[in-house]
């Protein structure tokens, strides 16, 4: 998988937009942007993921450079529940259904501590 | 839907003894994994599955011993626990295809004196 990589940490006000970005310069042309959150003592979970297009879920927004090679993602309202690491993963789609599709390889991500 | 169940959450073992920690899923997952996180670090693959009787060795696989015999369970051996091993254990699943968004259980910490 290609390597990403994100500031260690970050800081934020409560009710105050947050972006966090990632670079990923060697993406190739078949790779997903994946984001998961680990809150504290838990497993981590599935934020969002895109391609090529900017994507909006209910937890956050990605948003993808033209070229690919960078994203962000923003919390539009974070909340001191957001405090968590943030990881950015590339996941090759072109692999889909093979033996190494499930494996990601998660960086040190960023840490968000989000401020009362 | 229970998701990814871990059991136990806590265990203390002493060097050199054996123990097994357990992970169900119920979404009828081809996938899943055993990931282990040391303090400060990401996540590091340690075993893989991507169907019953079928499994594979991540990036630290050393010390672990996997087997799938059911789509539902993935248990990991630790046949001899060294201080080494002592860390939060995850487990993970997903659908093989499509999106592959990994559905992670709520972890075990295991320390090994």
């Amino acid at each position: 998988d290609a390597k990403t990589t994100q500031p260690n940490s970050m800081e934020s006000n409560e009710e105050e937009p947050v972006h966090l970005p990632c670079n990923h310069s060697t993406i190739s042309g078949t790779d997903y942007i994946h984001w998961y959150r680990q809150l504290p003592s838990q497993g981590p979970e599935y934020v969002i993921h895109g391609l090529t297009s900017n994507v909006n879920n209910r937890m956050a927004s990605l948003a993808i450079a033209e070229d690919r090679k960078s994203s962000t993602l923003i919390l539009h309202r974070a909340t001191l529940r957001d405090a968590a690491v943030y990881y950015c993963i590339l996941r090759d789609f072109a692999n889909a259904g093979g033996t190494s599709y499930g494996k990601l390889t998660f960086g040190q991500g960023t840490i968000l501590t989000v401020h009362p | 839907n229970a998701g990814v169940t871990q059991t136990p959450k806590f265990q203390v073992l002493k060097t050199g003894q054996s123990m097994t920690l357990q992970c169900a899923q119920d979404m009828n997952h081809e996938y899943m994994s055993w990931y282990r996180q040391d303090p400060g670090m990401g996540l590091r693959l340690i075993h893989y599955s991507v169907g019953a009787g079928i499994t594979d060795q991540g990036e630290v696989p050393n010390g672990y011993n996997v087997s799938r015999s059911t789509t539902e369970d993935f248990p990991l051996r630790l046949l001899s626990a060294a201080p080494s091993q002592t860390s939060v254990y995850f487990c993970a699943s997903s659908y093989r295809t499509g999106v592959g968004k990994l559905f992670f259980g709520s972890g075990t910490q295991l320390s090994v004196l």
